[in-house]
């Protein structure tokens, strides 16, 4: 079972729409991030986000964190192609007894087509 | 910015033969994260260290073993490799201990893609 549910796995829109991600969990985090990943490479790290209810813009880019640090979406506005790419969140700390290794979800593979 | 720096980049390995990983943190970064990626999987961690001593374990098999200098940079040592153990391996390095919520921020490194026949 996986910890940190994300969804969807697979999005494929067409330039200029905006789409939402879900990252979802039955778990309190004390901190959630999100990174995207491009094959054979290292996870970028987009933003973490730690406060209950926070939200966060990188630019086209909105991160916001529930209230009850179980769950987070982050929404892309008017995607573009070079948005494409895999996005994966990550939970931190305090469950299970863990304190600082990241679980990951599964990822949400995007494709944006011009 | 610095950034944190693995070595080698690329590892072709035989069955049964040892590897070691190197990972060098971001400056002044003083916890180091192991992190395992499988083809289409996610990274699942491996182990940590906090100021030389480890901190978390996961699901790292005990072929394996790893350390924390007092340089901080950390080593992943590999062996009797198996070819399940064919993946891309990331290191991770944070500011300060991992329980402080505001410095559990990852930054992942580049990865080492071992390769085992």
């Amino acid at each position: 079972t996986q910890l940190l549910e994300q969804s969807p796995q697979f999005l494929s829109i067409q330039e200029g729409e905006n789409l939402t991600v879900y990252c979802n969990s039955s778990s309190v985090f004390s901190s959630l991030q999100w990174y995207r990943q491009e094959p054979g490479e290292g996870p970028v790290l987009l933003v973490t986000v730690v406060t209950g209810g926070e939200v966060k813009k990188l630019k086209r880019l909105t991160f916001q964190f529930g209230d009850a640090r179980k769950d987070s979406s982050l929404h892309i506005t008017a995607a573009q192609p070079g948005d494409t790419g895999l996005y994966l969140c990550a939970g931190g700390g305090g469950y299970g007894g863990s304190q600082g290794n990241l679980i990951f979800g599964k990822g949400t593979k995007l494709s944006v087509k011009p | 910015a610095a950034g944190v720096i693995q070595s080698p980049r690329h590892l072709i390995k035989e069955k049964r033969e040892t590897a070691t990983l190197k990972c060098y943190p971001i400056p002044r970064h003083d916890t180091v994260y192991w992190y395992q990626q499988g083809p289409g999987q996610d990274p699942q961690f491996l182990i940590s260290f906090y100021e030389k001593m480890q901190s978390d374990k996961g699901s790292i098999p005990d072929r394996f073993s790893a350390q924390q200098f007092s340089d901080y940079h950390s080593e992943l040592n590999m062996s009797s490799l198996e070819l399940g153990d064919s993946a891309l391996y990331f290191c991770a390095s944070s500011l300060g201990p991992p329980i402080e919520r505001e410095k559990e921020t990852q930054y992942f490194g580049p990865g080492t893609r071992l390769l085992v026949l």
